[in-house]
C-alpha cells in the first residue's frame, strides 16, 4: 500500500524552466511533509519541508505548494539548472511514527 | 562536524548467508534509522531506534534486525540472505523524537549485493 503517490516518474527541463513534482498522501495524520534531494552514490538530503498550517513554503528556487483538503502537495524547482540533475523525493511523517513514508522518487534533468 | 557515516561501502555475500551493517550517527543524535532502497522501489523505511529501544519497524520479515548501542551507533542485522535483499541500506539519525521534524540526516549508504 503506497500511502504516498509522487508524480512524474522523470522530468527532463531546460535551463532556466520550472520544474514541477506532484505528491498525494492517503493518511490524514501526516504533518510533515519533506523533500529529500539524491545525487548518484549519495544519501538523501533534505531540500525543504513544509507543515500543514501553512499553504506554501519558499527557499531560494525551491517552493512547496501544499493543499490540506486535495491531500496533495508539490515541488516547483525555479530556473532549473545543471546541477539540480537529481532524484527528488516527496516524503511524509506524523510525530509519532518517526519513520518517513517516502514517494517513489522523479529522476529531474536539466539540459543545458 | 561529520555527517552520518556508515560501513562498509560495499557488501557481497550470497544466498543464505547473513550481513551485518554499521551506522554512526552525527553526534548529539539519538535516534537512528534504517531505511532500504532497492533498485526502481525508492526508500522503504525498515527500523527506528532511540536511546536504545526500536520504536518502529517497516513491514519487513523478522531476519531484518538491529540493535542500538549505548554510545547511539546502530547495527542493521540481515539473516538468512536472499537475492532480492539486494539494495543500498540507508542510515539516518536525528535529534530525537521530540518534534517529526527533526531532520533525518543520512548517510551515503551501504550498498549489499546478495549472489
Amino acid at each position: 500500500q503506497q500511502q504516498v503517490k509522487q508524480s512524474p516518474q522523470s522530468l527532463i527541463v531546460q535551463k532556466g524552466g520550472i520544474s514541477i513534482i506532484n505528491c498525494a498522501y492517503e493518511n490524514t495524520a501526516f504533518d510533515y511533509f519533506p523533500w529529500y534531494q539524491q545525487f548518484p552514490g549519495k544519501g538523501p538530503a533534505l531540500l525543504i519541508a513544509i507543515r500543514p498550517d501553512v499553504s506554501e513554503k519558499k527557499e531560494g528556487r525551491f517552493t512547496i505548494s501544499f493543499n490540506k483538503s486535495a491531500k496533495q502537495f508539490s515541488l516547483h524547482i525555479m530556473d532549473s539548472q545543471p546541477g539540480d540533475s537529481a532524484t527528488y523525493f516527496c516524503a511524509a511523517s506524523t510525530d509519532s511514527w518517526g519513520k518517513l513514508q517516502f514517494g517513489a522518487g522523479t529522476q529531474v534533468v536539466v539540459t543545458p | 562536524e561529520a555527517g552520518v557515516t556508515q560501513s562498509p561501502t560495499h557488501l557481497i555475500k550470497t544466498r543464505g548467508q547473513q550481513a551485518t551493517l554499521r551506522c554512526s550517527p552525527i553526534s548529539g543524535h539519538t535516534s537512528v534509522y534504517w531505511y532500504q532502497q532497492a533498485l526502481g522501489l525508492g526508500l522503504q523505511f525498515l527500523l527506528w531506534y532511540d536511546e536504545g529501544e526500536e520504536r518502529n519497524r517497516g513491514n519487513f520479515p523478522p531476519r531484518f534486525s538491529g540493535r542500538q548501542f549505548p554510545n547511539y551507533s546502530s547495527e542493521l542485522n540481515v539473516n538468512a540472505l536472499e537475492l532480492e535483499d539486494s539494495a543500498l541500506y540507508l542510515c539516518a539519525s536525528s535529534f530525537g523524537t521530540l518534534s517529526v521534524t527533526d531532520t533525518q540526516y543520512f548517510g551515503p549508504g551501504t550498498r549489499l549485493t546478495v549472489l
